[in-house]
C-alpha cells in the first residue's frame, strides 16, 4: 500500500528548515528516502531500518518511528541544491522483501 | 552517474506495438528493479529480480514481462501498447535482495505511445 507523504510541496528560502513526513498503515521493515530533480533519476539519500540503524547522506537526517509506521526527513539549513521532489519508499513487513512502495512525493523549492 | 545504464533513452511507438527496454545494473549488484513513473501516478514498482530469479512483483500488467539474464542485465518487454503506457521507465539495482540495500537508479527510458 502506497505511503502518504506530507506536505505535497514546500517553498523555502536558503537557510530555512523543513520537515517531510511519510506514513504507512502497514508495519514496516524499512523506509527509504530519495530525491529526484526535474528530468533526472531519483538519487538515494537514506535508509532507516527497523531497529534504529540508518545508512545514508551525512548532511540529511531522518527518523523512523516503527510503532507509528512513520518517518520524517529533516532538511536543515537548506541550500539551493536541496530543490527537487523527495520520495519515501516503504518496505512492508507483510510484503515481499525488497519491494518498495513509493509515496506521491513532496516537491521542495529552495529560493535565494 | 549511478553506474546503472538503460537503453534506449527515448522510444516513440504506436499503439499495439511491442518494445523492449534494457537495463545493465551496477557492477556487482545482483538485484534489478523496474519502476514506471507517470505524471499522475508517481513511482510505481513493477518487478524485482535477484540473481536471475523473480523476487517480488508489483502491479505489473499482464502485457508486461521481464527477465534477468545470467550476465545480470535485465529486459522489460511491453506489448500491445496503449496510450496510457506512455511514461518514464526506470531500472534500479542494489547489492542485495531486501530493503536493507540502497537502490541506484538508471537514467530512465521515456516511452511515448502515439
Amino acid at each position: 500500500q502506497q505511503p502518504v507523504q506530507s506536505p505535497q510541496a514546500v517553498i523555502l528560502r536558503e537557510g530555512e528548515d523543513a520537515v517531510i513526513n511519510c506514513s504507512s498503515s502497514k508495519a514496516l521493515y524499512s523506509v527509504h528516502w530519495y530525491r529526484q530533480k526535474h528530468g533526472e533519476a531519483p538519487v538515494f539519500l537514506m535508509i532507516l531500518l527497523k531497529g534504529g540503524e540508518q545508512k545514508g547522506h551525512e548532511k540529511i537526517s531522518a527518523s523512523f518511528n516503527e510503532k507509528k509506521q512513520q518517518s520524517s526527513l529533516y532538511l536543515t539549513a537548506s541550500q539551493l541544491s536541496y530543490s527537487g521532489t523527495y520520495f519515501c519508499g516503504t518496505e512492508e513487513r507483510t510484503d515481499s522483501w525488497g519491494k518498495l512502495q513509493f509515496g506521491a512525493g513532496t516537491q521542495v523549492v529552495v529560493t535565494p | 552517474d549511478s553506474g546503472v545504464t538503460q537503453t534506449p533513452k527515448h522510444l516513440i511507438t504506436a499503439t499495439g506495438q511491442r518494445v523492449t527496454l534494457r537495463c545493465s545494473p551496477r557492477s556487482g549488484d545482483l538485484s534489478v528493479y523496474w519502476y514506471q513513473q507517470s505524471l499522475d501516478q508517481g513511482l510505481q514498482f513493477l518487478i524485482q529480480y535477484y540473481n536471475g530469479e523473480e523476487r517480488a512483483k508489483g502491479n505489473i500488467l499482464e502485457r508486461f514481462s521481464a527477465q534477468q539474464f545470467p550476465d545480470l542485465h535485465s529486459e522489460l518487454n511491453l506489448s500491445s501498447l496503449e496510450l496510457g503506457d506512455s511514461a518514464l521507465y526506470f531500472c534500479a539495482s542494489s547489492a542485495g535482495r531486501t530493503g536493507n540495500y540502497e537502490q541506484y537508479f538508471g537514467p530512465g527510458t521515456r516511452l511515448t505511445v502515439t
